[in-house]
């Protein structure tokens, strides 16, 4: 089955600085990739998602990127603010199955 | 703000109790699901319904289960076979359990068995 691999766990970053988050995928079949940001003691909230047909897609500061040959996907976070320490979640829906499978999770601190 | 609730947002229990948790939507949601979050391991997949009447298990299904009888409704009974069910558990919702569709997460309810 699939498999999402998400990197780094923790992530520490000045404001004002860029942020990086990288997700592996093992099926190849997967072909629609969400990310959700999860404030402390909140939901996840979808912020940007891309299909297996774009390679790049961006929305103001947040980009995300897909390597469909390499299996891999990043969040590009740019000029990062302190509202934007949370815990973030890359996820990968195998080929028509309906279900999401989810990364580790990455907790972004934004210093001030 | 209404959308997808859980209830309640604290459960104690006793180990060896079964316990349900509620989930309700009223978003007109054909696909439901639930998940189980602990830390550093992100959000697993338990079960998930992609139409009332129909469900799927997902990846740690052992130990819970499910019904889907109401459109709006998707409680998830935790079980005694359940080996460390003390967790966070979320629910979501989506238009359609087709590819592609944004899911929608409820508030959550921390379980604690002691």
């Amino acid at each position: 089955g699939e498999n999402v691999e998400q990197h780094p766990s923790t992530l520490s970053v000045q404001e004002g600085d860029s942020a990086v988050i990288k997700c592996t995928y093992s099926d190849s079949a997967s072909n629609y990739f969400p990310w959700y940001k999860q404030e402390l003691g909140k939901r996840p909230q979808l912020i940007i998602d891309i299909r297996s047909n774009v390679g790049e897609k961006k929305d103001q500061r947040i980009a995300v990127t897909l390597n469909k040959t390499a299996k891999h996907f990043s969040l590009h976070i740019t000029e990062t603010q302190p509202e934007d320490s949370a815990v973030y979640f890359c996820a990968a829906e195998p080929g028509n199955t309906g279900k999401l499978i989810f990364g580790q999770g990455t907790t972004l601190q934004v210093k001030p | 703000d209404g959308g997808i609730t859980q209830s309640p947002k604290y459960l104690f229990r006793k180990e060896g109790q079964n316990v349900t948790l509620s989930c309700e939507q009223n978003l007109n949601h054909d696909a439901m699901y639930w998940y189980r979050q602990d830390p550093g391991q992100g959000l697993r997949l338990i079960y998930y319904s992609q139409i009332v009447n129909d469900f799927q298990k997902g990846d740690i299904a052992e130990g819970y289960s499910v019904s889907r009888e109401k459109k709006e409704s998707f409680p998830l009974t935790v079980t005694s076979a359940q080996k460390n069910p003390t967790a966070f558990y979320l629910c979501a919702s989506s238009i359609t359990g087709k590819v592609g569709y944004e899911q929608y997460f409820g508030p959550g309810t921390r379980l604690t068995v002691t």
